[in-house]
């Protein structure tokens, strides 16, 4: 398995403004991955974070309202810009050490004014 | 597209009856399957997984079925507990390329003392 935090666990944000969700693991893993949750949905993937290259975004999300960073092999940013009321939601990053099981952060909890 | 439809989407149980959840998936490449149980507040953990090889694993009260040819998978849960209440959420992948996740719906089981 993985340790893994994120940062902040939660915000409140005015709309408009960006936030900048931080993913951490304790061990080097390739795989890391941006979800979206929203309340009493499923997780939807956003994005495939990819150290060294630009990210995947799946359809219906783009970089230049979801920017992300994957400096290294335990740590990426996910940024959510210009929020709307609409971007409230939990953000959840999660990895694949093992190359088959994905282990999820304790998420952010986003509440947009 | 990809997509897993999971059933039912709420599930009432009395304390020490058994829960159902089925999922079926559409990608016949999927080779990876797990659940994943999320209380609330909380990220989703993983309790059990099947590979395409196996047609059922079994961990104390857990277990899960896999019919391949049906594409479903079925998470049994025996003599259940109030804390086992919470959301369960399957899912399907292929682990080469992507590790991509496709998750179901999600169910609700709540465990009636």
């Amino acid at each position: 398995s993985a340790v893994i935090s994120q940062k902040p666990s939660r915000d409140i944000c005015q709309r408009g403004t960006s936030l900048t969700i931080q993913c951490q693991v304790d061990s080097q893993v390739t795989m890391m991955f941006w979800y979206r949750q929203q309340p009493g949905q499923s997780l939807t993937l956003i994005a495939t974070a990819n150290q060294g290259s630009e990210a995947t975004y799946e359809s219906g999300f783009v970089i230049d309202k979801f920017p992300i960073s994957r400096p290294n092999l335990t740590f990426s940013t996910l940024t959510v810009s210009n929020m709307s009321p609409e971007d409230s939601s939990i953000y959840l990053c999660s990895v694949v050490p093992d190359q088959e099981t994905q282990y999820f952060g304790p998420g952010t909890r986003l509440l947009v004014l | 597209g990809e997509n897993v439809e999971q059933h039912p989407s709420t599930l009432s149980v009395q304390e020490g009856d058994s829960a159902v959840i089925k999922c079926t998936y559409s990608d016949s490449a999927s080779n990876y399957f797990p659940w994943y149980k999320q209380e609330l507040g909380k990220r989703p953990q993983l309790i059990i997984d099947i590979r395409s090889n196996v047609g059922e694993k079994k961990d104390q009260r857990i277990a899960v079925t896999l019919n391949k040819t049906a594409k479903h998978f079925s998470l049994h849960i025996t003599e259940t507990q109030p804390e086992d209440s919470a959301v369960y959420f399957c899912a399907a992948t292929t682990t080469s390329g992507t590790y991509k996740y496709i998750f179901g719906t999600g169910t609700r089981l709540k465990v009636l003392a």
